[in-house]
């Protein structure tokens, strides 16, 4: 997707190790959101920010970290990956939370925990 | 109860028809609503939003709101196999942040 592009694009780790996806943005929107997507739960949300620094936990946060140190790129750490974090991670921004903007996605990350 | 609710689905029908997908939802104060689109391995895009009771129209989609009734409906006129997809109803909560459904999956027959 034009502005937004997500890193790595598939990977498999084995369980407990670290891993970190990168979201990067050229659309200086203040809004980032990391999702993650599984068959039957839809979309959840892990974390979010609000700008530099400035993070907070969504509804499936547990063994997730994030930072922003700055505004084009939101990190998503795993702290010591299992089995539970394989999944389909999406990246998404926006301009404002109010009106009719809406989020855009990134093209997503494809997680596999051994 | 889940704060948006979509039907799984599948839903099937044929070319041509008039495919109607539905989402309700239990915050009365949300104002905004999004229908998003996603292909199968591929990330949700954004096609429709609308915020007033009543349809908006936009080429063959045709929004719905009911906000006294709490539901939101997406109508494909005219459905081609090209919009065999999943799609996600999502409505902005008093925190500016979107609630995802599960999403609807649509399959359209020739």
């Amino acid at each position: 997707d034009a502005g937004i592009t997500q890193s790595p694009r598939h990977k498999v780790t084995e369980t407990g190790t670290p891993v970190t996806l990168r979201c990067h943005q050229t659309e200086n929107h203040r809004y980032m959101y990391w999702y993650r997507q599984d068959p039957g739960h839809g979309l959840r949300l892990i974390h979010y920010s609000y700008g530099v620094k400035d993070t907070d936990k969504g509804e499936v946060s547990d063994g997730y970290s994030v930072s922003r140190s700055k505004t084009e790129d939101f990190l998503l750490t795993l702290e010591s990956a299992t089995s539970s974090q394989t999944s389909v991670y999406f990246c998404a921004i926006s301009e404002r939370t109010s009106g009719d903007y809406g989020y855009t996605f990134g093209s997503g990350t494809r997680l596999t925990v051994v | 109860q889940k704060e948006v609710e979509q039907n799984s689905g599948p839903l099937s029908v044929p070319e041509g028809a008039i495919a109607s997908l539905n989402c309700t939802y239990s915050d009365r104060g949300s104002q905004s609503f999004f229908w998003y689109r996603q292909y199968s391995g591929k990330s949700p895009e954004l096609i429709m939003f609308i915020y007033s009771n009543g349809d908006k129209e936009d080429g063959r989609f045709t929004a719905q709101l009911n906000k006294a009734s709490q539901y939101v409906s997406l109508l494909i006129r005219d459905s081609q196999p090209s919009d065999s997809a999943t799609y996600l109803c999502a409505v902005r909560s008093n925190t500016g942040k979107l609630i995802f459904g599960q999403g609807t999956t649509l399959q359209v027959k020739p």
